[in-house]
């Protein structure tokens, strides 16, 4: 299976701060990999598909990068409505697998 | 509007049976892959199966053997056959259509139904 990890595992960031997370996959995944943000109590939202393409609807602020098996997710000037989980997940190969997360607080 | 409706949760004793049902609007299941993710109590997410629109699956390891997933064409709605429950599948069970022109990632999620395995 390909493992995902997850860095850091939360931080704590102030808003207009830049932030980025980061995302290893054990072996390479092409671009096969999406971000999603989680707020308490709801579903997932799909943010970027294949490591840097944002999702329809989603806010020209956050960017992905990467390829193969080192990924990032940049939020430019994190705002308040932007503290929740982030988590990655490779749709490689089956099975497909998420991140830990990161969680985004409030500092 | 798209939407997906989870439903079927519930309390189960461990080494029983549950289905879960994901109805689905302004989406079609059969040409659509569809996917299950879980979430167990203050924990991330965890992948649990996919089914193709060719009617093949992938599993999780974890529930591998366990848990089918199929559909319902004329209803249009997904379901996760679960047996075999074990008190580690307590969780929240979402359903997701896969975007074939996302390279596969989640773009529509359901709001979740509640599995709790317990004595």
């Amino acid at each position: 299976d390909i493992q995902m990890t997850q860095s850091p595992s939360s931080l704590s960031a102030s808003v207009g701060d830049r932030v980025t997370i980061a995302c290893r996959a054990s072996q390479s995944i092409n671009m096969y990999l999406h971000w999603y943000q989680q707020k308490a109590g709801k579903a997932p939202k799909l943010l970027m598909y294949a490591a840097t393409s944002l999702q329809s609807g989603v806010p020209s602020r956050f960017s992905g990068s990467g390829s193969g098996t080192d990924f990032t997710l940049t939020i430019s000037s994190l705002q308040p409505e932007d503290f929740a989980t982030y988590y990655c997940q490779q749709t490689f190969g089956a099975p497909w697998t998420f991140g830990q997360g990161t969680k985004v607080e409030i500092k | 509007e798209v939407q997906l409706v989870e439903s079927g949760g519930g309390l189960i004793q461990p080494g029983g049976s549950l289905r879960l049902s994901c109805a689905a609007s302004g989406l079609t299941v059969n040409t659509n892959y569809m996917s299950w993710v879980r979430q167990a109590p203050g924990k991330g997410l965890e992948w649990v199966s996919v089914l193709y629109t060719a009617g093949t699956t992938d599993y999780a390891e974890s529930v591998k053997g366990r848990f089918t997933v199929s559909r319902d064409n004329p209803k249009n709605t997904l379901y996760l056959q679960m047996n075999s429950l074990r008190v580690e599948d307590t969780a929240v069970y979402y359903c997701a259509r896969v975007a074939l022109g996302s390279w596969y990632g989640m773009d529509v999620w359901g709001q979740g139904t509640t599995v709790t395995v317990s004595s």
